[in-house]
């Protein structure tokens, strides 16, 4: 149980473009997702979490403008890279599902080139 | 903010017992110690968690020092595919974020 599906899993986009990845819960429902980035070599850093039905909590730093947020189901949550820029290019995750002892369950990243 | 502390990398011999330390001497009397790792390109996966007590599951076992200001992961018999980053991370239990430290990168050497 507690399967967290991405996608995509790769994507390349051209600079000034949006890109969208979904985050799918696909055998519970999720009132809540949160979003990661990691950069190579770097530890996932938190960016925001995704609450169903409300606007979402996004961490110090994190351009709420520039990373859209959409968590409109109880199985879907949308991560909208809006006009992005090579430095924009990461491995974004998102994980959902806190069951009693056993914390979130991952989806298997989104690997996001801008060029 | 990531409350723990753990050295950047190891090696271990393949068939060997791997032990990975991790700090976390500011934990609080209801935070949860979890381990998770991250094999190259992948998303965590989930490992082992504990309060006080030690645990053992299929995957590890958890040693929690008796004042909880530690923990030691334990792989008994490392393989190939246990190669990863080793993140510990303290929350509380559900319903919280999870904030990564640095990890331990564990190279399983043949």
């Amino acid at each position: 149980g507690a399967v967290v599906s991405q996608h995509p899993s790769r994507v390349i986009c051209k600079s000034g473009t949006s890109v969208k990845i979904e985050c799918r819960s696909l055998d519970f429902q999720a009132t809540t997702m949160f979003w990661y980035r990691q950069f190579p070599k770097k530890s996932l850093m938190l960016m925001a979490t995704s609450n169903e039905g409300s606007k979402a909590t996004y961490e110090q730093g994190v351009e709420k403008d520039k990373f859209l947020i959409n968590h409109a189901s109880l199985t879907l949550s949308t991560l909208t890279v809006t006009s992005a820029h090579p430095e924009d290019s990461s491995f974004y995750i998102c994980s959902a599902g806190d069951r009693v002892g056993y914390g979130y369950t991952f989806g298997s990243g989104t690997r996001l080139t801008v060029v | 903010d990531a409350k723990t502390t753990q050295p950047p990398s190891m090696d271990c011999a393949e068939g060997r017992a791997a032990n990975l330390p991790c700090n976390h001497s500011t934990i609080s009397g209801n935070e949860y110690v979890y381990w998770y790792r991250q094999i190259h390109s992948q998303g965590p996966q989930y490992i082992i968690h504990g309060l006080k007590n030690n645990e053992t599951n299929e995957m590890a076992s958890l040693i929690i020092t008796e004042d909880r200001k530690s923990s030691t992961l334990i792989l008994p018999h490392a393989t190939l595919r246990d190669t990863a980053v080793y993140y510990c991370i303290v929350r509380l239990n559900t319903g919280n974020q999870f904030y990564f430290g640095t990890g331990t990168s564990l190279t399983v050497i043949p």
